[in-house]
């Protein structure tokens, strides 16, 4: 089983609402992602959590706040966004334990397609 | 500036025949790299990926080719079926220089690939 599932498909949100995304993964990894994709441009890298810690955020603005509660969640928390956030966000997964090459296989999950208005 | 560069934005294949993609890379800390394809409203899947220390990497239909020297790899789709149409994406990670687990991947800007009946 290879699959990471995020929820909610879609989301529309007004600037002033705080909204979450959320991302599941049952294959037992151990680093987790968020990505975003606009339009026609590649996935952009946001935050990873290695071990349900915090490892790389690249910096994301603060109205944009991840959080792990264990190793097979992770969510996105969402507040006062503007409209050019507006995007497909991605959650993907790792092996993440060894340091081997298939600790770098990213697995990605259907993405959360987010219109804010 | 683009560390990983696809400059073909589409190709277009007659089904049965040989799909080529490339991908150039200008880091040469990166030595692990990687092809996802994704098709519309969906996550990108993992297809097959390849380490600086090797030169080709095959699997079913998909091999991957990489040219340390010129920074270079592509991806070879034999034979073609109408079901490959999609984009594809070349990522690229520093493996060894990060030390870590878990992988930072740069993406390409993706190639549109349409295999014609």
């Amino acid at each position: 089983d290879t699959e990471v599932t995020q929820t909610p498909k879609h989301l529309v949100m007004g600037m002033t609402n705080k909204k979450s995304l959320k991302c599941e993964q049952h294959m037992g990894h151990r680093a987790m992602y968020w990505y975003k994709q606009k339009a026609k441009k590649p996935p952009e890298l946001m935050f990873v959590y290695s071990y349900e810690k915090l490892s790389i955020n690249e910096s994301v603005p603060s109205r944009f706040s991840p959080e792990c509660p264990n190793s097979s969640l992770l969510n996105l928390h969402l507040h006062a966004l503007q409209p050019e956030d507006s995007a497909l966000y991605l959650c993907a997964s790792s092996q993440g334990t060894v340091l081997a090459e298939s600790s770098y296989e990213q697995y990605f999950g259907p993405g959360t397609r987010l219109t804010v208005t | 500036d683009q560390q990983v560069k696809q400059n073909s934005p589409s190709l277009s294949v007659q089904e049965g025949r040989i799909s080529i993609l490339n991908c150039d890379y200008t880091n040469s800390m990166f030595d692990y790299f990687l092809w996802y394809k994704k098709y519309p409203a969906e996550g990108p899947t993992f297809l097959i990926s390849i380490s600086s220390i090797k030169d080709k990497n095959e699997d079913g239909r998909f091999t991957v080719f990489l040219n340390k020297s010129a920074k270079h790899l592509s991806l070879h789709i034999v034979p073609s079926q109408p079901g490959d149409s999609a984009v594809y994406f070349c990522a690229a990670s520093a493996m060894r220089a990060g030390g870590t687990s878990y992988g930072k991947l740069t993406f390409g800007q993706g190639t549109i690939l349409t295999v014609h009946p």
